[in-house]
């Protein structure tokens, strides 16, 4: 089935530095969103990419999805502690079955 | 944007006891809800899809009896988890879509942390 990869698992920054993490899928996808889930929170939704190519910012997040709609990443600059968190993404495959499927998550921690 | 609540926050339950939650889409009707179960520090596994006035679809690997799941109106999903045990522990989250797409943003409620002594 499909399979939403996501790396990496953990990082641990010094606060100013900048953070990345990657998703991959197996399929192509419709689209895909990316979520953020504190500690002890539940996921919140932050951006949704659909076309090819495509590149969004939020203040100093980038978010990219790829050519082939098959990869995507976030990018964070001069991350605060405010930043700790979980980070998904989630995808919808071209099946059109309205399954999203999540990325296994990067979690982020910052020291301050 | 849209809300979505779930009750009850936290449960400890007693290995075979059952225990129902309760998903509720506070400002929005939503057609499809649906179910995650997530164990700590792992990702959100889709456990089923509700649909309003319909069977819910169960994803492969996860048990109809054990987690029946009704949808009784578009603005309410219960889950109920039946003789619970302790590796049913996990936290479940429940989402919702809002009308108009197949593709639109889910949104969360603050989940439900089970334990099962």
């Amino acid at each position: 089935g499909q399979q939403v990869m996501q790396i990496p698992q953990y990082q641990h920054v010094q606060e100013g530095e900048d953070f990345t993490t990657y998703c991959n899928s197996s399929t192509t996808l419709s689209n895909i969103q990316w979520y953020k889930q504190r500690p002890g929170g539940h996921p919140v939704f932050l951006i949704q990419l659909v076309k090819s190519g495509e590149v969004k910012k939020q203040k100093r997040l980038t978010f990219q999805f790829g050519e082939a709609k098959k990869n995507s990443s976030l990018h964070i600059t001069a991350t605060q502690t405010t930043d700790v968190g979980t980070y998904f993404c989630a995808g919808y495959g071209s099946s059109n079955t309205g399954k999203l499927i999540f990325g296994q998550g990067t979690t982020l921690q910052v020291k301050p | 944007g849209a809300v979505v609540s779930q009750h009850p926050s936290r449960v400890i339950c007693k290995s075979g006891t059952s225990v129902k939650i309760e998903c509720r889409s506070l400002d929005f009707q939503a057609t499809t809800m649906f179910w995650y179960r997530q164990f700590p520090k792992q990702s959100l596994m889709l456990m089923a899809t509700s649909n309003e006035g319909s069977k819910a679809t169960y994803e492969q690997g996860v048990e109809k009896d054990k987690f029946l799941i009704n949808h009784a109106s578009l603005t309410l999903s219960t889950l109920t988890v039946t003789s619970a045990h302790p590796e049913d522990s996990s936290f479940y989250i429940c989402s919702a879509g809002t009308s108009g797409g197949l593709y639109n943003e889910q949104f969360f409620g603050p989940g439900t942390r089970l334990t099962v002594l």
